[in-house]
C-alpha cells in the first residue's frame, strides 16, 4: 500500500548547524509534498510544501528538495535555532480530494 | 493560531462508552480531515469531508463516523471505545480547488480508561 518513509527519527545538532531529514514515498502518483512541525502539546503546522513540478523550494532558512524519478524528498533547515526543536512530519498526497500519507516524524532537538 | 478550533480538549471515559469529537474550520475553508495521532502508530489519516460530502477515507474503523454539518463544522463519533482508542485526535481544514495546504486544530486528546 502507499507508504512514507522517513530518517532518522531522531536528530540532534547543535545551535547554527543544518539539519537535514529525508523522506521517499512508494506512490509515483503523489504529487503534493508538506512538512509539518510540531510541538509539544499542540498541533502540527504547516512550515513549507512543494508540488512535483517544481524541483526545490526555499522560504528562508527553510528549504524542501524534491527528486521525482528517486521517490525522494527533503527537508533542509539551516542555522538551526533552539526554537526549531520539534517533530517534523512529511507528508505525501496525489489530489486535493485524497488521503494525506505521513511519515513517522523526526524528533529534532537543537542544543544551545 | 491556525483558526481551526477543537472541542473538547480533553476527554476521558470509560470503555464501551460514545464520544463526539467537534470542529470548526477557518472561516472559509470547505475541507475537513480528521487524523489519529497515537505513540505507535504516528499521524493516521481517518476521513476527508468536502462541502458535506465524504470524500476520501483512510484506516478509520466502522465504529467511527464522521459528518459536516451545512455550517461546515464537523464532528467525529467514536463508539464502543476501547482502551487502543486513547490517542489525539485532531482536524485539520483547507480550501479545495486546487489548493492543497491543511491547517490543523490543537486536538483533542481522548482517554479511555
Amino acid at each position: 500500500g502507499e507508504n512514507v518513509e522517513q530518517h532518522p527519527s531522531t536528530l540532534s545538532v547543535q545551535e547554527g548547524d543544518s539539519a537535514v531529514i529525508k523522506c521517499t514515498y512508494s506512490d509515483s502518483a503523489s504529487n503534493y509534498f508538506p512538512w509539518y512541525k510540531q510541538e509539544l502539546g499542540k498541533g502540527p503546522q504547516l512550515i513549507i510544501d512543494i508540488r512535483s513540478n517544481v524541483g526545490e523550494k526555499k522560504d528562508q532558512r527553510i528549504a524542501v528538495t524534491l527528486n521525482k524519478t528517486a521517490k525522494h524528498f527533503s527537508l533542509h533547515i539551516t542555522e538551526t535555532q533552539p526554537e526549531d526543536s520539534a517533530v517534523y512530519f512529511c507528508a505525501a498526497r496525489k489530489t486535493s480530494y485524497d488521503k494525506v500519507i505521513f511519515g513517522p516524524g523526526t524528533s529534532l532537538s537543537v542544543i544551545p | 493560531d491556525s483558526g481551526v478550533t477543537q472541542t473538547p480538549k480533553h476527554l476521558i471515559t470509560a470503555t464501551g462508552q460514545r464520544v463526539t469529537l467537534r470542529c470548526s474550520p477557518r472561516s472559509g475553508d470547505l475541507s475537513v480531515y480528521w487524523y489519529q495521532q497515537s505513540l505507535d502508530q504516528g499521524l493516521q489519516f481517518l476521513i476527508h469531508y468536502y462541502n458535506g460530502e465524504e470524500r476520501a477515507k483512510g484506516n478509520i474503523l466502522e465504529r467511527f463516523s464522521a459528518q459536516q454539518f451545512p455550517d461546515l463544522h464537523s464532528e467525529l463519533n467514536l463508539s464502543s471505545l476501547e482502551l487502543g482508542d486513547s490517542a489525539l485526535y485532531f482536524c485539520a481544514s483547507s480550501v479545495e480547488g486546487g489548493v492543497y495546504e491543511q491547517y490543523f486544530g490543537p486536538g483533542t486528546r481522548l482517554t479511555v480508561t
